[in-house]
């Protein structure tokens, strides 16, 4: 999985109750990524990272929120998560962006977090 | 909106055969297009990639067949085998641009 890492790999919290997810990576890349992926949707883009302390907002932002202190760790937050963010979450880093050669995007493996 | 559309969301193919995901796009500005494998409990890994300066690639039993002006583009899997067994999704993006849209995803089954 290229170097990166997510935790917790299984989640089970309450409506209501925030909920951080961790992405950490050994690769120094500049880009990091959040999606969630649900039957019939394939994979979308949350929020992601071209730096530190550089984010932008994907397709499906509401109700997340994200932080990136160091080059190697990107946290996505659920503010008070809800039942509709029961997914499974991806991390992705890719070392440049805005090229094709080095703007592959490379995957964790993954958080299966469920809202009760 | 979707940007990228993948049929068909489900295959079931023998050894052997030879199944073929298919995507179609429509934002013009795309430029590069890969395509990524999921086994189950896995993150996507990057599987084979195209650019539009060419109409086929190859990389082992995969191919990407692109047809620029049908704005299409599909995967093709050579005599394919029981461990092809995955999910496959297709992606565009900008090269100017920094995000990848994906398709809905073809979940195969090859059958021994």
């Amino acid at each position: 999985d290229a170097g990166i890492t997510q935790s917790p790999r299984h989640k089970v919290t309450e409506t209501g109750t925030p909920v951080t997810l961790r992405c950490h990576q050994t690769e120094n890349h500049r880009y990091m990524y959040w999606y969630r992926q649900d039957p019939g949707h394939g994979l979308r883009l949350i929020h992601y990272s071209y730096g530190v302390k550089d984010t932008d907002k994907g397709e499906v932002s509401d109700g997340y929120s994200v932080s990136r202190s160091k080059t190697e760790d990107f946290l996505l937050t659920l503010e008070s998560a809800t039942s509709s963010q029961t997914s499974v979450y991806f991390c992705a880093i890719s070392e440049s962006g805005r090229r094709a050669v080095g703007g592959e995007q490379y995957f964790g493996p993954g958080t299966r977090l469920t809202v009760t | 909106q979707q940007q990228v559309k993948q049929s068909p969301q489900s295959l079931i193919v023998q050894k052997g055969g030879i199944p073929i995901i298919n995507c179609a796009y429509e934002n013009t500005a795309f430029d590069y297009f890969p395509w990524y494998q999921q086994f189950p409990g896995k993150g996507p890994a990057l599987l084979i990639a195209i650019r539009p300066d060419v109409s086929e690639k190859k990389e082992g039993r995969f191919t990407i067949s692109f047809n620029k002006s049908a704005k299409q583009f599909s995967l093709h899997i050579m005599d394919s085998q029981p461990g092809d067994s995955a999910t496959y999704f297709c992606a565009a993006k900008e090269t100017s641009g920094s995000r990848l849209t994906f398709g809905e995803g073809t979940q195969l089954t090859v059958n021994p």
